[in-house]
């Protein structure tokens, strides 16, 4: 597609429930971002992937927090156990390198509210 | 950890005025960023600064990246209606992995 697409755009789940988030980077870029974004609150780094690897996992806030990618191209970042504080905004980022100076173009992100 | 600082919070103005947005880091940023989030979207890149004492324009948008490479600011001149948004700086580590200031709101008084 022409930019980077998420899905679902909105997920309300019980506490406990598992969620899966899904993202779409654009075509041939070869690094993926996950940022959560709370209320009133700036983007926090989640998770960085270079192909299907992740060599920066250091944003995860729990164990309950896991990410893939596979093919180089869709990343699918699950929560298990959810919890009220997991509600925010996930935004996925995606660029052609992921080295220094590389732009960063985001999906518009899923919503995520836990009850 | 890194932080950005950003603030005030929210800045309200008058169409036609100029405004400017600072940020300042506790660390040195190798890239500054400066981003505008629309409601219910991403964020997307307005300005990027790679070399201390930068001074980048885009269009109605300057932004200057210090030479103490732990701030930068943006202005936005002559604004209109649409520039109605969030406005985030994030400094670029070694790997790209971006951190973010808290943003601030600005709204455009017709």
């Amino acid at each position: 597609g022409a930019g980077v697409s998420q899905s679902p755009s909105n997920k309300v789940t019980e506490k406990g429930k598992d969620v899966e988030l899904r993202c779409d980077p654009i075509s041939g870029h070869t690094a993926l971002y996950w940022y959560r974004q709370s209320l009133g609150q700036g983007l926090e780094f989640l998770i960085y992937f270079q192909g299907n690897s992740a060599p920066d996992k250091s944003g995860l806030p729990s164990d309950r927090f896991s990410a893939e990618r596979t093919g180089g191209s869709v990343s699918t970042l699950t929560i298990q156990r959810t919890q009220q504080e997991d509600s925010a905004v996930y935004l996925c980022a995606s660029s052609f390198l992921g080295q220094g100076g590389d732009t960063q173009y985001f999906g518009p992100g899923t919503r995520l509210t836990v009850l | 950890g890194q932080q950005l600082n950003q603030s005030p919070q929210s800045m309200f103005i008058q169409e036609g005025e100029d405004v400017s947005m600072n940020c300042t880091s506790s660390s040195i940023f190798n890239t500054w960023l400066w981003y505008k989030q629309d409601p219910g979207e991403g964020p997307v890149l307005l300005i990027a600064l790679y070399k201390a004492g930068e001074l980048t324009s885009n269009g109605r948008l300057t932004a200057q990246f210090g030479i103490t490479r732990k701030d930068s600011f943006l202005n936005i001149s002559a604004s209109i209606p649409s520039d109605v948004g969030i406005y985030f700086c994030a400094g670029a580590g070694a790997n790209s992995k971006l951190t973010f200031g808290k943003g601030i709101t600005l709204s455009v008084r017709p």
